[in-house]
């Protein structure tokens, strides 16, 4: 069985300052990772994927992320963040056929 | 423009009635998913298809049932056993045929309960 722990459900940020949302999974086999985003009463739009080769990751908005494999980590950060950032971010986990298992989300909050 | 529409986007139900939500893509994805939303709990996978006329349950599949008929609709309908059905409702599709495909979602049902 897979599963994803976000280990922040709130972050608090100032803006232009950088921001680091942690993500761990635990799974038996190789895994594909995900982080999407979701602005008030919406859906859920892709940030970045991890799924072979580097384990950096860059995806829009200025975010990116590095996947550890020996500390099965997956964290998002960006360097300088915007009051538009102001959003619900979860990380998510497949290894089998195109099921997403998410995290709980993290409420990032930016504030001037 | 392609993409998945979910309708409505708000939903007001009394107890003891069934609701169905829509969903239609154009993506021509082989895959749909139905996902509940509840504050602090992420995202838990309702059902999923694969194909037309094919679906598993996933992981909160009592009280809900689905229907493949076509490719590009996966309506969900709320039944009256459904205990708690007030949550936020997102559709979602993907390539599917294999690992690492990313799936697209709509922009989801806000069902109420009065």
């Amino acid at each position: 069985a897979q599963s994803v722990t976000q280990l922040d459900s709130q972050v608090p940020v100032f803006e232009e300052a950088p921001v680091e949302l942690r993500c761990n999974y635990s799974s038996s086999v190789s895994v594909y990772l995900f982080w999407y985003v979701q602005y008030p009463n919406q859906g859920l739009q892709l940030l970045l994927k991890y799924l072979s080769g580097s384990t950096l990751v860059k995806g829009i908005n200025g975010f990116e992320a590095e996947f550890n494999k020996s500390q099965t980590s997956f964290h998002l950060r960006k360097p300088s963040v915007h009051i538009s950032d102001t959003a619900e971010y979860f990380c998510a986990v497949t290894h089998s056929w195109g099921k997403l298992q998410f995290g709980a989300g993290t409420q990032v909050v930016v504030t001037p | 423009d392609g993409g998945i529409t979910q309708s409505p986007k708000y939903l007001f139900r009394k107890e003891g009635q069934n609701v169905t939500l829509s969903c239609e893509q154009n993506l021509n994805h082989d895959a749909m998913y139905w996902y509940r939303q509840d504050p602090g709990q992420g995202l838990r996978l309702i059902y999923y298809s694969q194909i037309v006329n094919d679906f598993q349950k996933g992981d909160i599949a009592e009280g809900y049932s689905v229907s493949r008929e076509k490719k590009e609709s996966f309506p969900l309908t709320v039944t009256s056993a459904q205990k708690n059905p007030t949550a936020f409702y997102l559709c979602a599709s993907s390539i599917g045929g294999g690992t690492g495909t990313e799936a697209f979602f709509g922009q989801g049902t806000r069902l109420t309960v009065v």
